[in-house]
């Protein structure tokens, strides 16, 4: 079975300091993403990644940042936290082409509260 | 781009009664359509998905979903759920040749003995 790891599954961190999130994948994928998933909201994607190097933004990228320096790693940066992005942080992979054909595998999502 | 919308935030049920949740996806092109559940304090798992083909699609633990074009919509039905399906489902969309999913607000099903 695919894995998608999330490195922190509860952090509280203070305004105002970088915070990174890291998502790791072990089947080769091409495809990673990263969504925050509010009450009411659903998920909205932030940032995604179709290659190494390769990131575009999603429909909420203002406040965020990512890396993909490696296939299996995926990093969104908070370039300085905010109360607003207190949320919970889903990171998804999925393989070539589009997702259409094997959908998403999720990771366990990290729950992120800035104090 | 496309869109779905979850028509229902909350569903209480019975433990053995049938279930049905509802979504409607707004795109005049061809779609790809997914229900995704979380269970608490979980990622998201695939429950099942249309791609082409029978507009009766079954999934795990007993659910199927009917994909219907005219309406578009592909509501998510189990005919006798349990007090483990208690969880938040997400209906979602993709497009052909789009690396990226939409989803709706999500759907609450809570299951009651």
């Amino acid at each position: 079975d695919v894995k998608v790891t999330q490195s922190s599954r509860y952090l509280v961190k203070r305004t105002g300091e970088k915070v990174f999130l890291e998502c790791v994948q072990d089947m080769d994928h091409e495809n990673m993403f990263w969504y925050r998933q509010d009450p009411g909201l659903g998920l909205r994607l932030i940032y995604f990644s179709y290659d190494v190097k390769m990131k575009e933004k999603g429909d909420i990228p203002e406040g965020y940042s990512v890396s993909r320096e490696k296939k299996e790693r995926f990093s969104l940066i908070l370039e300085s936290a905010s109360t607003n992005q207190t949320s919970m942080y889903l990171c998804a992979s999925s393989s070539t082409g589009t997702p259409a054909n094997y959908g998403y595998t999720f990771g366990s999502g990290t729950r992120l509260t800035v104090v | 781009a496309q869109s779905v919308t979850q028509l229902d935030s909350q569903v209480p049920v019975f433990e053995e009664a049938p279930v049905e949740l509802r979504c409607n996806y707004s795109s005049s092109v061809s779609v790809y359509l997914f229900w995704y559940v979380q269970y608490p304090n979980q990622g998201l798992q695939l429950l099942l998905k249309y791609l082409s083909g029978s507009t009766l699609v079954k999934g795990i633990n007993g659910f199927e979903a009917e994909f219907n074009k005219s309406q578009t919509s592909f509501h998510l039905r189990k005919p006798s759920v349990h007090i483990s399906d208690t969880a938040e489902y997400f209906c979602a969309v993709t497009g052909s040749n789009d690396y990226k999913l939409s989803f709706g607000a999500g759907t609450t099903v809570t299951v009651r003995a």
